[in-house]
């Protein structure tokens, strides 16, 4: 079965200074992958998705991600960390059924 | 403006008292789908429907119910909540065909609490 894994619960940084957020996926084909994230009190927002091609894919709010299948893995990158992009995040990749299976989350705090 | 609404947004009731948590999408979405959250283990699926009158499982279906007699309308009925249900739940929608049907969209959640 599908299922994915974010190893770190929380993840502090400076504004101002760089993320990556790691998340690594169990599938056994060429999986579709996302990032989402979740604001305080709010929805799910779609940041970015994979599903094939060029493994380093753009996003919203200035976030990417890379692709490597070697490593099972689906980071998410942003080069400079804005106080409003505190929230948290999740990691998903699509499932039978048009099923998200989602990891548990990472939430970022940002400190000034 | 393109969005999934849930009511209500916050619910505290008491167990075994039915209840139903409402979701409309404007989208014109086939698919629609039931999660709920839980700290620590993200977004699980509980029931999804790739159309009118066509519903199935998710991963965590016990204890709910879900019906789609109407393609913008997906509503979570709870005929005998207990305190496990006590969780956010989120509604989703897409356009059901491909791999597009992956790119969801969201509610913006109803937490329920079951005392």
């Amino acid at each position: 079965a599908q299922s994915v894994t974010q190893p770190d619960i929380h993840i502090t940084v400076s504004e101002g200074a760089s993320l990556e957020l790691r998340c690594n996926y169990s599938y056994g084909a060429t999986p579709y992958l996302f990032w989402y994230v979740q604001s305080p009190g709010q929805g799910l927002q779609l940041l970015l998705k994979y599903f094939s091609g060029d493994t380093l894919v753009q996003g919203i709010k200035g976030f990417e991600a890379e692709f490597k299948r070697s490593q099972s893995s689906f980071n998410l990158r942003k080069p400079s960390v804005h106080w409003s992009d505190a929230a948290e995040y999740f990691c998903a990749v699509g499932a039978y059924g048009n099923k998200l299976v989602f990891g548990a989350g990472t939430i970022l705090r940002v400190k000034s | 403006e393109a969005q999934v609404t849930q009511n209500p947004r916050y619910l505290i009731t008491v167990t075994g008292k039915k209840l139903t948590v409402t979701c409309s999408q404007n989208m014109n979405h086939e698919y629609m789908s039931w999660y709920r959250q839980d700290p620590g283990l993200g977004l699980r699926q509980i029931y999804y429907s790739m159309n009118v009158e066509v519903t199935d499982k998710g991963d965590v279906p016990e204890g709910y119910k879900v019906s789609r007699k109407e393609k913008r309308n997906f509503p979570l009925i709870l005929e005998s909540p207990s305190p496990n249900q006590t969780s956010l739940y989120f509604c989703a929608s897409s356009i059901g065909q491909g791999k597009s049907s992956y790119e969801q969209y969201f509610g913006p959640g109803t937490r329920l609490t079951v005392t």
